[in-house]
């Protein structure tokens, strides 16, 4: 069966500092891969998207950045947080042939900014 | 007209009792439909998916997709106080990348003992 992993857990960066948060999906080849945000109360979000390595689409312009170095691997980064990177991010999973699948949610990482 | 969109809430609902939650959709959305369940400070969990018309059933959970009228629901039968999260409705893009969901903002349901 196919799994999702996403970390850390949870993490408290200053203000200007770098990020960098990774998710690995198992036991399936070739996934389109999607990052979220949730703001506190609020709805998804969707930052980024891939259909495979190194394709990444974004969906809101930011100070954020995905990478996809590995089939099954998918990077948010940031060069400098800004207090409005606080928030709930979540990496998600469909299968990447045929349409209409539903997406798989990580576990996510709850990000404060300081 | 938003793509996918659910009434806020708080949806409050005694012990024992059925919850409706609704969703509307736009043309802009295809004909794939998804039921998530969100406990407070954890991710997304999908419950239901639909992709006819008519209901689907799945223990204590219905749910009715609509295409004239382009609702699509979920029933929760028996409610219990471990019920009580937020519901998201997620639909299918029409176009672009076919794996993409449009999510709605998510009804907050509680259950009262």
């Amino acid at each position: 069966s196919q799994t999702i992993h996403q970390w850390p857990a949870t993490l408290v960066q200053p203000v200007g500092s770098p990020l960098s948060l990774e998710c690995t999906v198992e036991g399936t080849s070739n996934p389109n891969l999607y990052w979220y945000r949730q703001a506190a109360g609020r709805g998804l979000q969707l930052l980024f998207y891939s259909v495979g390595i190194g394709q990444i689409s974004s969906e809101v312009p930011q100070n954020l950045s995905a990478s996809r170095p590995q089939d099954r691997q998918f990077i948010l980064s940031s060069k400098k947080l800004l207090l409005s990177d606080s928030g709930f991010y979540l990496c998600a999973w469909n299968p990447g042939t045929g349409g209409g699948q539903p997406q798989h949610f990580g576990d996510g990482t709850r990000l404060s900014i300081l | 007209q938003k793509e996918v969109e659910q009434n806020s809430g708080p949806l409050s609902v005694p012990e024992g009792a059925i919850a409706s939650l609704n969703c509307t959709y736009s043309d802009r959305v295809s004909q794939s439909f998804f039921w998530y369940r969100q406990y407070s400070g954890k991710s997304p969990e999908l419950i239901m998916s639909i992709y006819s018309n008519g209901d689907k059933e799945d223990g204590r959970f219905t749910a009715q997709l609509n295409k004239a009228s382009q609702y699509v629901s979920l029933l929760i039968r028996d409610s219990q106080p471990s019920d009580s999260a937020t519901y998201l409705c997620a639909a299918s893009r029409r176009g672009g990348s076919q794996g993409n969901l449009i999510f709605g903002k998510g009804t907050k349901l509680s259950v009262k003992p």
